[in-house]
């Protein structure tokens, strides 16, 4: 059983498209994030909820917008895709705030 | 502000040991981890240190000095599998972040000869 499942795996779109991805955590934890890889493999955060409700905003642009229908479900939507965008997105969870953090397989996100 | 650096390459031969560090300046530390993510994988937990000294798991150990704000990676008997790259993330407290987070470092991309 995958602990964080994410999806798509692989996305490619053109600029000024929506696109969503969804996440979904099976661990029992109250704490989901998602992260930003870029080329450069640095991985930064993006937001995070606790208990559905969002606890952190890294200055994301406002076409990012994250949903978190409950606590083991946390999606991704991004409005007027710009080729900057591309990246991996990782979405995560941990038990609490602060603790060990397990992350999802990815999904690679390419505008063209 | 933060700063957490790690160097950006390293390689080492197959059955040696090789030391990666990680230097750390936060606005306050609740602990330091270590995640290993092999290339178009997910990063995937290592170790965390939150007091002082080393920590051993197999053939990986940690090590934290908080005084230093420094800490770094061993690993005993390369195999050729440990070609990856490894993060550095420092856990920071809500007091200066509003809440707790885990800040990551570049990463430090490891290559294995035979």
């Amino acid at each position: 059983d995958t602990a964080v499942s994410q999806t798509p795996k692989y996305l490619v779109t053109q600029m000024g498209n929506d696109k969503s991805i969804k996440c979904e955590q099976n661990l029992g934890h109250d704490t989901m994030y998602w992260y930003k890889q870029d080329s450069k493999k640095f991985l930064k955060i993006m937001f995070s909820y606790n208990n559905k409700e969002l606890i952190i905003n890294e200055t994301v642009p406002n076409r990012f917008s994250p949903k978190s229908p409950d606590k083991a479900h946390l999606n991704l939507h991004i409005n007027s895709l710009e080729l900057g965008d591309s990246a991996v997105y990782f979405c995560a969870s941990s038990q609490e705030v602060g603790n060990t953090i397990y992350f999802g397989e990815g999904s690679w996100l390419t505008v063209v | 502000g933060q700063n957490i650096d790690q160097p950006t390459e390293m390689t080492a031969t197959e059955g040696a040991i090789v030391q990666i560090n990680c230097t750390y300046q936060t606005s306050g530390f609740n602990g330091l981890f270590w995640y290993q993510q092999h290339a178009g994988e997910a990063p995937t937990f290592l170790s965390y240190n939150v007091l002082d000294g080393l920590e051993e798991k197999g053939r990986f150990s940690s090590f934290l000095s908080r005084s230093k704000g420094y800490s770094y990676l061993l690993l005993k008997e390369l195999q050729m599998k440990d070609s990856a790259s490894y993060l550095c993330a420092v856990r920071a407290p809500a007091w200066a972040y509003n809440t707790d987070k885990l800040i990551f470092g570049t990463g430090t991309r490891l290559q294995v000869f035979p």
